[in-house]
């Protein structure tokens, strides 16, 4: 069974860059069938796409993010990675790591999000 | 790019059907049949429950489907339960440089 784990800083300050993995367990991150993407979402609001990975390193990102976000893979560790720079108060919410078929075939399953908060 | 059109909130009572809709344009929920749906208990993780409009994962009640025409995707749940309270995304394939855009979210009622 596919699962997915997010890990990194809860506490993140203002200007600086956040940063976060994704670990795949239980199948091959270089399946040749699925992106891996992340999602945020604001306390108490919606979902929101932050950008997504192919195993062989392409990467797509929301047009709204793109000049702050990277996203890479490791396939050695079977893990993805997030980073967002210049992160403000804006930038609180839970994070979360998906799996998804190519053209946004359904993102399935989910990690358990991770709540990133920016303060000084 | 803005974010697909669902109505704040429905509610039914046990029992009955509700729909909710997604409304989009044709560069988007119009345009391709990638429209997926999540359901999102409070403090959890959204779940699939619908993708490439109609599809159901291999799990999920087939109390749950989906449709759409023209620029509007809609997620029918028939005899409603008192679990299906939750909020409800749908999702959208936009281009092939944005993968996905999301709709506002719904908050599902069962009364």
């Amino acid at each position: 069974q596919l699962q997915l784990q997010e890990s990194g800083p809860g506490l993140v300050k203002p200007s600086e860059t956040l940063s976060l993995t994704c670990t795949v367990s239980g199948g091959s991150i270089s399946s040749t069938s699925y992106y891996w993407g992340w999602i945020r979402q604001p306390p108490g609001k919606g979902l929101e796409w932050i950008g997504s990975i192919y195993y062989s390193g392409s990467t797509y990102y929301n047009p709204s993010l793109k000049s702050r976000v990277t996203i890479s893979v490791d396939t050695s560790k079977n893990q993805f990675s997030l980073k967002l720079s210049s992160v403000t108060a804006a930038d609180t919410a839970v994070y979360y790591c998906a799996r998804h078929a190519p053209f946004n075939g359904g993102f399935d399953p989910w990690g358990q999000g991770t709540l990133v908060t920016v303060s000084s | 790019q803005s974010a697909l059109t669902q109505p704040a909130s429905v509610s039914g009572s046990p029992g009955q059907s509700i729909t909710i809709s997604c409304t989009g344009t044709s560069s988007d929920v119009g345009g391709y049949n990638y429209v997926s749906w999540y359901q999102q208990h409070p403090g959890k993780a959204p779940k699939l429950m619908i993708y490439d409009v109609s599809n159901r994962p291999s799990g999920v009640s087939n109390r749950f489907s989906g449709s759409k025409s023209g620029n509007t995707a809609s997620l029918t749940i028939s005899g409603l339960q008192a679990e299906d309270e939750a909020d409800y995304y749908c999702s959208s394939y936009t281009s092939s440089n944005t993968l996905a855009i999301f709709g506002g979210g719904t908050k599902l009622t069962v009364l």
